[in-house]
Parts: structure tokens; sequence; C-alpha cells
């Protein structure tokens, strides 16, 4: 079954770098644009960003242009979100998820990773 | 202040019917974009609930059901149950922001 599923919880210092993983399987990995969405604790959704994992195009949220990378690997059908300069305020579980591949850009997410915790603490 | 305001609680007896709503703009549903919303249960992943504004994903019961207006579209859901009890958030595209996407601020479910 179509299925995402990503790297392990992390602890990261201020001002240190996140990388997390999405890796797919069930279905055609470049035909399907994947996001990546964060929630700190009790809070809401918050978008970050799209990357075509076909072309390695990517779009990002205005919030985290200069902090945030997205990339893949097609031959693994893997695809990574780096965040640089850490704070308090990255402690979230970041989540990938993958749009249903209509090519509308208001498409809806139709399978979810299973999140990723990351806390940053000193 | 989320661009896609919902009401932060709303609940109601088994058997009972609710709504939530969520509130766009002419950036984001008046524009014509889609509405989604998707269900979170306590510790786990967002699950696709409603997509295009009233389509249900293989699966969800149509106790659910979506509609959309000019600018702001809501979520019913009739014959409340006990595994109801969750958090519901609305999502769509809005233009002015560099293409994001959108989340509303999440509506938390009680099943009295």
């Amino acid at each position: 079954q179509r299925q995402l599923v990503q790297s392990g919880a992390e602890v990261k210092k201020p001002g240190a770098s996140l990388k997390v993983s999405c890796k797919a399987s069930g279905y055609t990995f470049t035909d399907y644009y994947l996001h990546w969405v964060r929630q700190a604790p009790g809070q809401g959704l918050e978008w970050m960003g799209w990357i075509n994992p076909k072309s390695g195009a990517t779009n990002y949220a205005q919030k985290f242009q200069g902090r945030v990378t997205m990339t893949r690997d097609s031959s693994i059908s893997t695809a990574y979100m780096e965040l640089s300069g850490l704070t308090s305020h990255d402690t979230a579980v970041y989540l990938c998820a993958r749009d249903m591949g209509s090519e509308r850009v208001d498409d809806a997410f139709d399978v979810w990773g299973q999140g990723t915790m990351v806390t940053v603490s000193p | 202040q989320s661009v896609l305001p919902q009401p932060p609680s709303v609940s109601g007896a088994p058997g009972q019917r609710v709504t939530i709503s969520c509130t766009g703009t002419t950036s984001n549903i008046g524009a014509g974009y889609d509405v989604h919303w998707y269900q979170q249960l306590p510790g786990t992943a967002p699950k696709l609930l409603m997509y295009g504004n009233t389509n249900r994903p293989s699966g969800v019961p149509d106790r659910f059901s979506g509609s959309k207006s000019a600018t702001s579209a809501s979520l019913a859901i009739t014959g409340l149950q006990a595994e109801d009890e969750a958090d519901y958030y609305c999502q769509s595209y809005d233009i002015s922001l560099s293409g994001s996407r959108v989340f509303g601020g999440g509506t938390k479910l009680t099943v009295l």
C-alpha cells in the first residue's frame, strides 16, 4: 500500500541543522509532489513547502525561505527536508505528505508520513 | 491568527449533528480554490477526510459531508460517534502567499 516512512526522533542544539527523511513505497515516487508540514506542540498544522520529485524543483513558504532546503534521491524514493539555524521555536513534529497528483495547485494531501519529533534544546 | 480561521472548539452529544466552519478570503477560498479537510486523532498524523470541497476518500463514512460557499467552507458531521472526537483542519491554496498551501487553525471536536 502507499506509504511514507520518516526517520526517527531527533534532539538538536540551538543553531544546529536538522535533516529529516521521508521514504515512499507503494507508488511511483516521481509522479507526486511531496510536501512538508510541521506541527508545534499543541498547535496547528503549518505548511513548509514542496518538492517535485521528478525535477527537483522546490517551492518554500516565505517564512522558511533561506533556512529550509528540500531535496530528493529518486533512486531510493526518498525525500529530505533540511532546516538550519534551529531555535526552540522549531521544536515540532515534522510531517511529509503526498499530494493527490491532480496537478492542481490546490491539491489535497492523501498520504502522510508518521511524523518526526524534533526537539531543540540547549 | 490563521489564514483560514476556524472555531477553536465544537461539541455535541452522540447522534447529534455538528458543523465546523472555515473562513477564507478572496485570495484563497473566494478565488475558487478547493478546500480540503483533515481529521487528526490524538498522537497520529492527519488523515484526509474530504477533498475538493465535497468528495469523500474511500473508507470515509457518509456521515461526513463538505460544502463551500463564496469565501467559506464547512464540514458537517451527522450521527456523532465517540470515535469522531479529534482535531479537524481545513486546507486550501492562497495566491497572495507565493503559492502557499494554507491550513485552518484547527477545531477540537468533543463528543459529550
